[in-house]
């Protein structure tokens, strides 16, 4: 257990629906990732926060894709009228701005698009 | 072409072999590479850093060629429990992974 906790771990939705996905970072990292891996892939980038300020953003983050971190603590990423291709883990690390390589994921939250 | 590529297997080696993973990376603004071990629908977890000089842990040797973009990994001695997808990574501002290479190791 790295101390990054993600909410939920699955999720089963219908197409067209809303999902919203929550993690909470290491208490003292001030950055905050998220990434997206497929089956047969990678983790690919989609976007990170330092504090609350989002610094980038993956062209992989369509605009049905939203990220916040309004306290600079914990994050949501939500996903708008899902679609099959959303079907995924996505994947959230946590790190210090300083030494930003050592990144500690969480167990991620799979989710399912029927 | 992927950032980040390296072989997707399966490699398939009995228990006490030596296997070696290759992996190339193409931005040379890349600041720090690493191996990351995952497990079949687990989260990837950080195996080592990867340095020009070399490093090893136990049975897990890491060498990074800057010169030809090039990282490795061998692990000697394979057991049962090193069977998983290893996956080379790139960082920069973010951490950039190739496909992972998957190892199954048998008795």
């Amino acid at each position: 257990d790295t101390g990054v906790s993600q909410d939920p771990r699955h999720k089963i939705t219908k197409r067209g629906q809303n999902v919203t996905f929550r993690c909470d970072p290491i208490s003292e990292h001030n950055r905050l990732y998220w990434y997206r891996q497929t089956l047969g892939q990678g983790p690919e980038f989609l976007t990170y926060f330092q504090n609350e300020a989002q610094l980038e953003k993956s062209r992989l983050l369509s605009n049905r894709f939203s990220a916040e971190r309004p306290k600079g603590s914990f994050s949501t990423l939500e996903i708008q009228r899902t679609e099959q291709g959303d079907s995924a883990m996505y994947l959230c690390a946590s790190s210090l701005a300083r030494g930003g390589d050592t990144q500690y994921f969480g167990p991620g939250t799979r989710l399912t698009v029927l | 072409r992927k950032e980040v590529e390296q072989d997707p297997g399966p490699f398939n080696v009995p228990e006490g072999a030596t296997v070696a993973f290759n992996c190339t990376y193409s931005n040379s603004a890349s600041q720090s590479f690493f191996w990351y071990r995952q497990d079949c629908r687990k989260e990837p977890k950080l195996l080592m850093s990867v340095y020009s000089s070399g490093n090893e842990d136990g049975r897990f040797t890491a060498q990074l060629n800057r010169a030809s973009q090039y990282i490795s990994l061998l692990i000697r001695d394979s057991k049962l429990s090193d069977s998983a997808t290893y996956l080379c990574v790139a960082y920069t501002d973010k951490l950039i992974f190739g496909t992972g290479t998957r190892l199954q190791v048998f008795p």
